[in-house]
């Protein structure tokens, strides 16, 4: 069966530096892949996509996610963490002819 | 605003009791899913509806049933209430199959 996994179901970093949030999937065909954003006390918000094209994929709010097929990797990058980002990430993925599969979850933490 | 409405935003209710949350879809979206999200079990896939048909079931209990109504709205119906079904109850709806989906609020359901 599909499967997602995030490293790390807590990340920290300081305000202003590198955000690199890890997720990998199980699939020898590439599936499309997401990402969604938890606020508190909110529904999830997609953030970025990717389906097919260009590997590269910006989102909202200033998130990156780059799709690696050998690697079977779709991680999520800010360059520079705002007190905002402070959420829980979800990565997702829809297998061919499949229903989404969800990551557990990665609860980003922005310290001052 | 995602445009998916979920109602009651808020609900307490007793142990044995039953329940029923109402999803609205985004205009136009055909496909709907519903997910429970607790801590200790994180997101669950509860079961999707398309075009009023149900198209693919998760982890849903027995005691809990759903459907999509000619007009695309739909129902989760939760019965025989158990302490452990107090959760956050989301709805998501997506154009078509194998596309993004956006979220509701979610429907807080505390049982006592």
């Amino acid at each position: 069966a599909q499967s997602v996994t995030q490293l790390g179901s807590h990340v920290s970093v300081s305000e202003g530096a590198l955000v690199l949030l890890r997720c990998n999937y199980s699939s020898s065909v590439p599936p499309y892949l997401f990402w969604y954003v938890q606020y508190p006390n909110q529904g999830l918000q997609l953030l970025l996509k990717y389906t097919t094209g260009a590997t590269l994929v910006k989102g909202i709010n200033g998130f990156e996610a780059e799709f690696k097929k050998s690697e079977t990797s779709f991680h999520l990058t800010k360059p520079s963490a705002h007190m905002s980002d402070a959420a829980e990430y979800f990565c997702a993925v829809i297998p061919p002819g499949q229903n989404f599969v969800f990551g557990p979850g990665t609860r980003l933490s922005v310290l001052p | 605003d995602s445009g998916v409405t979920q109602t009651p935003k808020h609900l307490i209710t007793a142990t044995g009791q039953r329940v029923t949350l109402r999803c609205s879809p985004r205009s136009g979206d055909l496909s709907v899913y519903w997910y429970q999200q607790s801590l200790d079990q994180g997101l669950q896939f509860l079961i999707q509806y398309y075009n009023g048909e149900e198209r693919a079931k998760g982890n849903i209990l027995e005691r809990f049933s759903a459907q999509q109504f000619p007009d695309l709205h739909s129902e989760l119906n939760l019965s025989s209430l158990e302490l452990g079904d107090s959760a956050l109850y989301f709805c998501a709806s997506s154009v078509i199959l194998d596309t993004e989906a956006f979220f509701g609020q979610g429907t807080r359901l505390t049982v006592v």
